[in-house]
C-alpha cells in the first residue's frame, strides 16, 4: 500500500536551516509528481511547492520562493523541502502529498511532520 | 493567483441532515477541483476529485458538482463521522490554493 512518511521536523531558531525528508513506498515514486502543504496551528491548508516526477520542474508558493528548495532522489524514493532563513510564520505541519495520475491533485498524504520556528 | 472562497466557515448540523458546501473561484477552473476531509491531529483525505468524480472508498452520501467557478460538495445524510473540517483545492493553475475550510459541527 501507498505510504508516505515525513521526517525531519523538529523546533529551529528564526534565520536557521532544516530540511524535510518524506520516504516514499508501495508505487513506483518515480512515476509521480509530489508536493509539500503546510498548515500552521489551527489555520488551513497552504500549498507549498511541487516537483514533476523526473524532477524538471519546480514551482513554489510565493511565501516560500527563494528560501524554501524542493527536491528528490528517485533511487531513494524520498522527497526533501530544504528550508533555509526560517522564520516564525514558517512554523507549521508539513505534509508531503503524492499528485495523483491523470493531471489529478492529491490522492496520498503523509501524517505531517511539525516545524517550530521560535527562538 | 486563483481565490477559492469557500462558505460557510463553519456550520452546525444534526445527524442525518444534508449538508451543502459551497466553493467559489476567482476565475474559471474547468473541473479542475478537489474536496478534502480532515479531522484533528490527521491528515487531509481526498472525498471528490474532479469536481465531481468521488474518491474510492468514500462513501456515497458524499457528492461534488460544478465547473468553472462555482463548486459544491453535498453530504446527503450527514453522520457522525463527518463532522469534520472541509478544504477545496483548486489545482488549475500554480499556486494552487485551497478554500478557508468549513468546519462541520454538532448541533
Amino acid at each position: 500500500q501507498v505510504q508516505l512518511v515525513e521526517s525531519g521536523g523538529g523546533v529551529v531558531q528564526p534565520g536557521r536551516s532544516l530540511r524535510l525528508s518524506c520516504a516514499a513506498s508501495g508505487f513506483t515514486f518515480s512515476n509521480f509528481g509530489m508536493h509539500w502543504v503546510r498548515q500552521a496551528p489551527g489555520k488551513g491548508l497552504e500549498w507549498v511547492a511541487v516537483i514533476w516526477y523526473d524532477g524538471s520542474k519546480k514551482y513554489s508558493a510565493d511565501s516560500v520562493r527563494g528560501r524554501f528548495t524542493i527536491s528528490r532522489d528517485n533511487s531513494k524514493n524520498t522527497l526533501y523541502l530544504q528550508m533555509n532563513s526560517l522564520r516564525a510564520e514558517d512554523t507549521a505541519v508539513y505534509y508531503c502529498a503524492r499528485q495523483g495520475s491523470g493531471d489529478y491533485d492529491f490522492d496520498y498524504w503523509g501524517q505531517g511532520t511539525l516545524v517550530t520556528v521560535s527562538s | 493567483d486563483i481565490q477559492m472562497t469557500q462558505s460557510p466557515s463553519s456550520l452546525s448540523a444534526s445527524v442525518g441532515d444534508r449538508v451543502t458546501i459551497t466553493c467559489r473561484a476567482s476565475q474559471g477552473i474547468r473541473n479542475d477541483l478537489g474536496w478534502y476531509q480532515q479531522k484533528p491531529g490527521k491528515a487531509p483525505k481526498r472525498l471528490i476529485y474532479a469536481a465531481s468524480s468521488l474518491q474510492s472508498g468514500v462513501p456515497s452520501r458524499f457528492s461534488g458538482s460544478g465547473f468553472g467557478t462555482e463548486f459544491t460538495l453535498t453530504i446527503s445524510s450527514l453522520q457522525p463521522e463527518d463532522f469534520a473540517t472541509y478544504y477545496c483545492l483548486q489545482h488549475n493553475t500554480y499556486p494552487w490554493t485551497f478554500g478557508q475550510g468549513t468546519k462541520v459541527e454538532i448541533k
